[in-house]
């Protein structure tokens, strides 16, 4: 019972490279989201999608793009990192779009810009 | 815009004592739930309790309980017999019924337990 894996789990990327974070889940949920945890600033959505192929901007969607290619996977992606992006990142899903149903974490990855 | 508030940066409570963690939203949404969500110093997120917007009755799961007052917009976490594992950072999160569903969460609220 996997539930959401982030991978990698931490990272040192030098300012200007880029990477691709992947989450991926087993369960069969619809909406994956992503979070990016600052202190002092709780989560803040990054980009979400509520099916394959579909993806949205969140709050702070600016200097990532995202793809949901397959209903499992949800990428985020760095083109050129910046140092402001150094944070935690999280994927999250949910089954339903009941509100009722909380959202199932992966671990996290932490992220270091330098 | 949804908005949810938690004013107590950190908490300090003794060992087997209640502990209420303030919690306030603001939404123009008519349906939503409320959740809070713990966050021990190993840094995965577990989902603790969850009240709806049309529930009459305050929601409890084992010592958890939420104090939910609509007229006030608050969703109060309130923890009894407060345990050692208990201290973490606590978030306090809404779901609405538009905009894909996502979730907002506050600040957070860091808990300390006191033997």
């Amino acid at each position: 019972n996997a539930g959401v894996t982030q991978t990698p789990k931490f990272r040192v990327l030098k300012t200007g490279q880029s990477m691709t974070l992947l989450c991926a889940q087993d369960m069969n949920h619809e909406y994956m989201y992503w979070y990016r945890q600052d202190p002092g600033m709780g989560l803040r959505l990054i980009h979400y999608s509520v099916g394959e192929g579909t993806t949205a901007k969140g709050e702070v969607p600016d200097g990532y793009n995202v793809s949901r290619l397959k209903k499992q996977n949800f990428l985020l992606g760095l083109e050129s990192a910046a140092p402001s992006q150094t944070s935690v990142y999280f994927c999250a899903s949910s089954y339903s779009r009941t509100l009722n149903y909380g959202y199932t974490f992966g671990s996290g990855t932490r992220l270091t810009v330098v | 815009a949804q908005k949810i508030t938690q004013t107590q940066p950190g908490m300090f409570v003794q060992e087997k004592e209640a502990v209420t963690l303030d919690c306030t939203y603001d939404t123009s949404d008519q349906s939503y739930g409320l959740f809070w969500y713990k966050q021990p110093s190993s840094g995965e997120m577990i989902f603790l309790i969850y009240q709806g917007s049309y529930d009459e009755q305050n929601a409890t799961e084992g010592r958890y309980s939420l104090n939910f007052q609509k007229a006030r917009k608050s969703a109060n976490l309130v923890i009894s017999a407060s345990q050692l594992g208990d201290s973490a950072m606590y978030f306090c999160a809404m779901r609405g019924n538009t905009g894909g569903f996502k979730t907002i969460f506050g600040a957070g609220t860091r808990l300390f337990v006191k033997a």
